[in-house]
């Protein structure tokens, strides 16, 4: 157990919809990082937030948006959802995100979200 | 060209075989490797990561990274049935992470 929790761990929804994935990091872990696993992508880097300002984006739709709240558990929204969507989501934490040593950057990964758009 | 290649296996070895696994990169900026082991899309476990070149032991794991090949390597010694599972490098620069596509590893008890 890495101590990082997502919710919910399925969801089912049709296209179109709106959903919203839950995270709550490591206790004591400022950084959270959202992904995207699908078979033919592999682990896709979406975004990352440290003590709630974003901190890094990679290839996140501008349908998809995020947040971390100052408990700093995190959400990330898709909206307008497509089939291509379905995927695993996953969370992953760290102490740190700055850029700094790697000690306080190793990413602990959550459970994953698997979703799936019909 | 991606950043970071991986074979994507599947790789099947007898019980007890060494197995290495590598992935290439063609960002030099990278300073730190990592590699993830991940159960049947379950949530992926750090096992091993290096800063810049050089090698790392972790009892019978050996994370090997030459920058001036670009190459990083995971070495698996005695390997079990428990090994099992898809293992995907990383690589991070100053905030960016990649990570490759994973191999499929299976041992065969």
């Amino acid at each position: 157990d890495s101590g990082v929790t997502q919710t919910p761990k399925h969801l089912i929804t049709a296209t179109g919809q709106r959903v919203t994935l839950r995270c709550s990091p490591r206790s004591g872990d400022l950084s959270v990082y959202w992904y995207q696993q699908s078979l033919d992508q592999g682990l896709q880097f979406l975004i990352q937030y440290y003590n709630g300002e974003e901190r890094a984006k990679g290839n996140i739709l501008e349908r998809f948006s995020a947040q971390q709240f100052p408990d700093l558990h995190s959400e990330l929204n898709l909206s307008s959802l497509e089939l291509g969507d379905s995927a695993l989501y996953f969370c992953a934490s760290s102490v740190q995100g700055t850029g700094g040593v790697q000690t306080q950057e190793t990413q602990y990964f959550g459970p994953g979200t698997r979703l799936l758009v019909l | 060209q991606k950043e970071v290649e991986q074979d994507p296996g599947p790789l099947s070895v007898p019980e007890g075989a060494i197995v290495s696994l590598n992935c290439t990169y063609s960002n030099s900026a990278f300073q730190y490797f990592m590699w993830y082991r991940q159960y049947s899309r379950k949530g992926p476990e750090l096992l091993m990561y290096t800063y810049s070149s050089g090698n790392k032991e972790d009892g019978r794991f050996t994370a090997q990274v030459d920058k001036s090949s670009k190459y990083i390597s995971l070495f698996i010694r005695d390997s079990q049935p428990s090994d099992s599972a898809t293992y995907l490098c990383a690589m991070r620069g100053t905030y960016k992470y990649i990570f490759g596509t994973g191999t499929r590893l299976k041992v065969l008890a």
